[in-house]
């Protein structure tokens, strides 16, 4: 079946603009997360989603960040006003409902470069 | 604050080979201990999922283990090919958080 997908793959910005980036979770799966992965630095989380609750923004690094979940499928990730030291890899990843410790299910991520 | 740790950072050996990659933890109060894979441009792929009452897990020629007590997990790869040069990510599930903390990674390369 389809993964967890995307989009766009590569995002080039310039400095002060804004841009959204796209994740689409497995069909069913009621667990979304988001994740940075910076250049010589590790995952680090951003923001939980879980079915209707109140999301976990306890990562999001500054106000400039926020994302959205419509009808418990898809999520957007917003970033306002980028910086240079927004440049890194987001990676969205997905989990079935029920089973908190399952695995995560990870997207192939979007690079995004602010110049 | 969970912190999480990976050595090596790096590791080149030749085709064949028995290795070990480490990682360690901070606080053992942890659900579950993951070790992914990720490949050039690509997202994570989930190797192995060890839950807190679990010992070890294995999958194929992967082997990974888990002392929660003293904060520490081995992934062992046996008989290394050049397919299973990748970065190797260890992660710890603590359900406070909901979310996954990270170790740096291990950059495995496999050489003919």
């Amino acid at each position: 079946g389809a993964g967890v997908s995307q989009s766009p793959s590569n995002k080039v910005t310039e400095k002060g603009k804004d841009v959204e980036l796209r994740c689409d979770p497995i069909s069913g799966h009621t667990a979304l997360y988001w994740y940075r992965q910076s250049l010589g630095q590790g995952l680090e989380f951003l923001i939980y989603f879980q079915g209707n609750s109140a999301p976990d923004k306890s990562g999001l690094p500054s106000d400039r960040f926020s994302a959205e979940r419509t009808g418990g499928s898809v999520s957007t990730l917003t970033i306002q006003r980028t910086q240079q030291e927004d440049s890194a890899v987001y990676l969205c990843a997905s989990s079935p409902p029920g089973i908190s410790t399952d695995t995560q299910y990870f997207g192939p991520g979007t690079r995004l470069t602010v110049l | 604050k969970q912190e999480v740790t990976q050595i090596p950072a790096a590791l080149s050996v030749p085709e064949g080979e028995n290795l070990v990659l480490n990682c360690s933890f901070t606080d053992s109060a942890i659900y579950n201990l993951q070790w992914f894979r990720q490949d050039p441009g690509k997202g994570l792929t989930s190797l192995l999922l060890i839950q807190s009452s679990q010992r070890e897990q294995t999958s194929g020629r992967l082997n990974a283990s888990l002392d929660k007590s003293s904060g520490r997990s081995t992934l062992y790869i046996a008989a290394s090919q050049p397919g299973d040069s990748a970065t190797y990510l260890c992660a710890v599930f603590t359900g406070g958080g909901n979310k996954l903390t990270f170790g740096t990674g291990t950059q495995l390369k496999v050489e003919l």
